[in-house]
């Protein structure tokens, strides 16, 4: 079993929508939990940082953590064609070593 | 502020060459990754340098790859000899103190 389970996709939706990403964990020491934004041929860029559960939310993103069903989401609202990417989810123990989800692509249509 | 700087961008050689990636991380980073990205998987962590030692290198292939970070700013990836399956994006980052990670657009390695 992997410790980060992440459905890759690809996911479509039109100009607008509501989006929701999500990832499992299986080891319940992960203490931080983020979600990366990754455009075609560039590095991931951190989006949304959060270490506990609950949400947190910066403009049209909204993390949220579950760690009693080891759960994390993120919802895009009002979702825009430049949202298109791969989002990727990370985690990190008590060190800074970050153990990421496969990643979904996104692709938001006009 | 000037981003994690990597070359080359792009990279093609055939099996049993060897290849080499040069990372320049945010100045004033004390903390520098290298991180190979498989096409439809997420980063997986190579090593982790803290100034010019290293803190973490569970996962490099010690047979085949290594790195270096001589005086604490500049890293080099070494690979050699190469195989099918390094064929990936090789990502640098850096950051301070331990947290937040900046990452490096990245070097596109194909294995022939």
């Amino acid at each position: 079993q992997k410790e980060v389970e992440q459905d890759p996709g690809p996911l479509s939706v039109p100009e607008g929508a509501i989006v929701s990403l999500n990832c499992t964990y299986s080891n319940s020491a992960f203490q931080y939990f983020m979600w990366y934004r990754q455009y075609s041929r560039k590095g991931p860029e951190l989006l949304m940082y959060t270490y506990s559960s609950g949400n947190k939310e910066d403009g049209r993103f909204t993390a949220q953590v579950d760690k009693s069903s080891k759960y994390i989401s993120l919802f895009i609202r009002d979702s825009q064609p430049s949202d298109s990417a791969t989002y990727l989810c990370a985690m990190i123990l008590n060190t800074d070593k970050l153990i990421f989800g496969t990643g979904t692509r996104l692709q938001v249509f006009p | 502020e000037a981003g994690v700087a990597q070359s080359p961008r792009y990279k093609i050689i055939e099996k049993r060459q060897s290849v080499a990636f040069w990372c320049n991380p945010i100045s004033g980073h004390a903390t520098l990754y290298w991180y190979q990205q498989i096409l439809g998987q997420g980063p997986k962590l190579l090593i982790q340098f803290q100034n010019n030692g290293v803190v973490d290198d569970s996962q490099l292939p010690k047979d085949r790859f290594s790195a270096e970070r001589l005086k604490g700013v500049d890293s080099t990836l070494k690979i050699q000899p190469a195989k099918l399956e390094d064929s990936a994006v090789y990502l640098c980052a850096s950051s301070s103190n331990r947290d937040t990670q900046y990452f490096g657009p990245g070097t596109r390695l194909t294995v022939l």
